[in-house]
C-alpha cells in the first residue's frame, strides 16, 4: 500500500486547510480498513484528528478538539480521501499525516508541513 | 479521556545495550488496544507492536512488547545503531478518540 498526500503548505488564518490522500494498493471503500488524518506539532505531539471507513455505509469519527471544524470525506472515483479543517489558527500549524488503520496505524504517508500564517 | 504517560523522556544507552520503555495509562485498558511506534527525524511513525505484544510485519524480534492493565513496556533487547529514535505508545480503545503518548527518545550515550 502507498499513501500520497497533496495540498498547500501555507494557509492563512481563518481560512480552510484542505489536504487529499491518494491510495494505491488498497481501496478507500474497503470493508476492513479505515482512513485517518493525524497531525504532529511540538506543542501537541501526535494528535489523531479523525477517520472515515465503509461498513455497508460511510462512517466518520472526529476528535473532540476539532469536531466543530473538521470534515473528512472519501472520493471513491479517485480512490482517495480528504481533510478539510475550517477557521484555522497558527495553532493548527503541524505536520499532517494520512494513515490506514482501524485501531493501530500500519501505513502512513511521508507527512506534509502545513503552516498557518498570514 | 485516558492519558498516556511515557517514561523516561530520554534514555541514553550504547549500542548492544537493552532498552526498556514504559507507557502508563490512567485507567485499566484492554491490552488488545495498545500499540508502539518508532519515529526517526523527518519520517512518519512506523508501527512496531500492536495489541500490546504482537510485532508488526517486518519488525525484528529484538523488539518486544508486554504489559496489561495500566502498565505496558517496549523492550529492545540489543540496540542496533538504527534503533536510536523516538518511540511512542498509542491507545486505541474500543472507539475513538485514539491517543498517543508524548514519546521517549532513545539516544546514543
Amino acid at each position: 500500500i502507498q499513501l500520497r498526500q497533496s495540498g498547500p503548505g501555507l494557509v492563512k488564518p481563518s481560512q480552510t486547510l484542505s489536504l487529499t490522500c491518494a491510495i494505491s494498493g488498497d481501496s478507500v471503500s474497503s470493508n476492513t480498513a479505515a482512513w485517518n488524518w493525524i497531525r504532529q506539532s511540538p506543542s501537541r505531539g501526535l494528535e489523531w484528528l479523525g477517520r472515515t471507513f465503509y461498513r455497508s455505509k460511510w462512517n466518520y469519527d472526529y476528535a473532540d478538539s476539532v469536531k466543530s471544524r473538521i470534515t473528512i470525506y472519501p472520493d471513491t472515483s479517485k480512490n482517495q480521501f480528504s481533510l478539510q479543517l475550517n477557521s484555522v489558527t497558527p495553532e493548527d500549524t503541524a505536520v499532517y499525516y494520512c494513515a490506514r488503520g482501524g485501531h493501530e496505524f500500519d501505513s502512513w504517508d511521508q507527512g506534509a508541513l502545513v503552516t498557518v500564517s498570514s | 479521556e485516558t492519558v498516556l504517560t511515557q517514561s523516561p523522556v530520554t534514555l541514553s544507552l550504547s549500542p548492544g545495550e537493552r532498552a526498556t520503555l514504559s507507557c502508563r495509562t490512567r485507567q485499566t485498558v484492554n491490552s488488545l488496544y495498545l500499540a508502539w511506534y518508532q519515529q526517526k527525524p523527518g519520517q512518519a511513525p512506523r508501527l512496531l507492536i500492536y495489541a500490546a505484544s504482537n510485532r508488526a510485519t517486518g519488525i525484528p524480534d529484538r523488539f518486544s512488547g508486554s504489559g496489561s492493565g495500566t502498565d505496558f513496556t517496549l523492550t529492545i533487547s540489543r540496540l542496533e545503531p538504527e534503533d536510536f529514535a523516538v518511540y511512542y505508545c498509542q491507545l486505541y480503545g474500543s472507539s475513538p478518540p485514539w491517543t498517543f503518548g508524548q514519546g521517549t527518545k532513545v539516544e546514543i550515550k
